[in-house]
């Protein structure tokens, strides 16, 4: 069964750091791209990064460029998230992903939080 | 960045009545080998986006086949034949040929 478990979220002030982890099972970790998405409380959906299997290649939203770093460790089958420079509006439920656009294959972690206030 | 707009943003459904939600790009959704990403999601209160759809008219594994989408290039619709109880919740439309993958503002669908 694929499983994708986030942690790592919490209340961090403006300006603040935070370090989101997923880890990944039940699949070949290594085979697939992955992906962070959000979605501020009561709206929609934002996709954040995606990374290549090798990590050799990201693609970040503008919102999040040359603030967030996203990283994977195949090894430990885990999925990383760097957030710097934390604004109120990075406020949102933070869902690891992983996903194949052409094939029966998507799956989501459950979400952790992470609020930005003072 | 690609707009997906969708309609309409509430969608109070009878049950075992069909339902119908519309969604069309800014820019078509023709990527370069020849498929269209189109997607589409259910997201139930409390709970994470479901992907329903993928590559316009796909169903994944495990969605009832009350559920089919159909479109091209720049317009797209999302149908429930007969809605279910278990239908209930928000469905956003998204598009995964250009980055940024963009959603549409999400349709909540209610049972009157």
């Amino acid at each position: 069964e694929v499983q994708l478990v986030e942690s790592g979220g919490g209340l961090v002030q403006p300006g603040g750091s935070l370090r989101l982890s997923c880890a990944a099972s039940g699949f070949t970790f290594s085979d697939y791209w992955m992906s962070w998405v959000r979605q501020a409380p009561g709206k929609g959906l934002e996709w954040v990064a995606n990374i290549k299997q090798d990590g050799s290649v990201i693609y970040y939203v503008d919102s999040v460029k040359g603030r967030f770093t996203v990283s994977r460790d195949n090894a430990k089958n885990s999925l990383y998230l760097q957030m710097n420079s934390l604004r109120a509006e990075d406020t949102a439920i933070y869902y690891c992903a992983s996903t194949r656009r052409s094939e029966n294959f998507d799956y989501w972690g459950q979400g952790t939080l992470v609020t930005v206030s003072s | 960045d690609v707009v997906m707009t969708q309609s309409p943003l509430s969608l109070p459904v009878t049950l075992g009545q069909p339902a119908s939600i519309s969604c069309r790009s800014s820019q078509s959704l023709l990527y370069s080998d020849g498929s269209t990403y189109l997607i589409w999601f259910q997201q139930r209160p409390g709970q994470s986006p479901r992907r329903l759809i993928y590559k316009v008219s796909n169903r994944d594994s495990g969605v009832p086949d009350r559920f089919s989408g159909s479109g091209s290039g720049t317009d797209f619709t999302l149908k429930i034949s007969r809605v279910e109880a278990e239908d209930v919740g928000v469905y956003y439309c998204m598009q995964g040929t250009h980055w940024p993958w963009t959603f549409g503002q999400g349709t909540k669908v209610e049972i009157k």
